[in-house]
């Protein structure tokens, strides 16, 4: 089982949809998590933290569900913009040092 | 602030031929620094890491090394590229005052390298 996984998709979803995206992680030690945004041939970029309480951003959404350990990222009224592909990034729990595990990503595509 | 500069953008090599790219941070000491590669189509696979001159840890065993010669300054290497190096190369930075868990990481825009 991969350490952090996400459905590939991808997405393609009209503007003004809501569009949900999931990722599961496998270390039940893990304890930060993020969403990082990267368009193609990009650097990632920090799209938000997530926090047991869950967290909200403008149009965006993002909670975690520890007993079942997935990450959840909701994006309202979508834009062409919000296009690119979104990583589930889960920091800890690993050995060796600090441990970044990134997702392989969930392409989104918004058509006008 | 902090920025992250990598360079080159884009790079073509043949087989066999060395390496070096190079990445630096200017705003902050004593960075945790970070050697990515993603290929195309799949996740970011950590290479190196490090967390002060000298210091570099080692992921995935391979053809490539890391070298930090300076606080801010973190250098990858080949002797002698294969075709499978070809991919996207990023380095990445977090503040220095992290506990065991990590923190979130800033990144350089990358390098698109291509050995052919």
């Amino acid at each position: 089982r991969k350490e952090v996984e996400q459905d590939p998709g991808p997405f393609n979803v009209p503007e003004g949809a809501t569009v949900a995206f999931n990722c599961t992680y496998s270390n039940s030690a893990s304890q930060s998590f993020f969403w990082y945004r990267q368009d193609c041939r990009k650097e990632p970029k920090l799209l938000m933290s997530v926090y047991s309480s869950g967290n909200e951003d403008g149009r965006f959404t993002a909670q975690l569900n520890r007993a079942s350990q997935y990450i959840s990222l909701l994006i309202r009224d979508s834009k062409l913009s919000d296009s690119a592909t979104y990583l589930c990034v889960v920091n800890g729990g690993g050995t060796g040092g600090f441990k970044t595990i990134f997702g392989a990503g969930t392409r989104l595509f918004v058509k006008a | 602030s902090q920025t992250i500069h990598q360079w080159p953008a884009t790079l073509v090599q043949p087989v066999g031929s060395p390496l070096s790219l190079e990445c630096t941070v200017e705003g902050t000491s004593n960075p945790n620094l970070y050697w990515y590669r993603q290929a195309a189509g799949r996740g970011l696979q950590l290479l190196f890491y490090s967390v002060g001159i000298g210091q570099i840890s080692s992921e995935v065993p391979q053809n490539l090394s890391a070298s930090r010669p300076q606080d801010r300054q973190f250098i990858l290497s080949s002797k002698k590229l294969l075709l499978s190096d070809s991919g996207f190369y990023l380095c990445a930075w977090e503040p220095p005052d992290v506990g065991p868990l990590g923190e979130k990481l800033f990144f350089g825009s990358g390098t698109q390298l291509s050995v052919l």
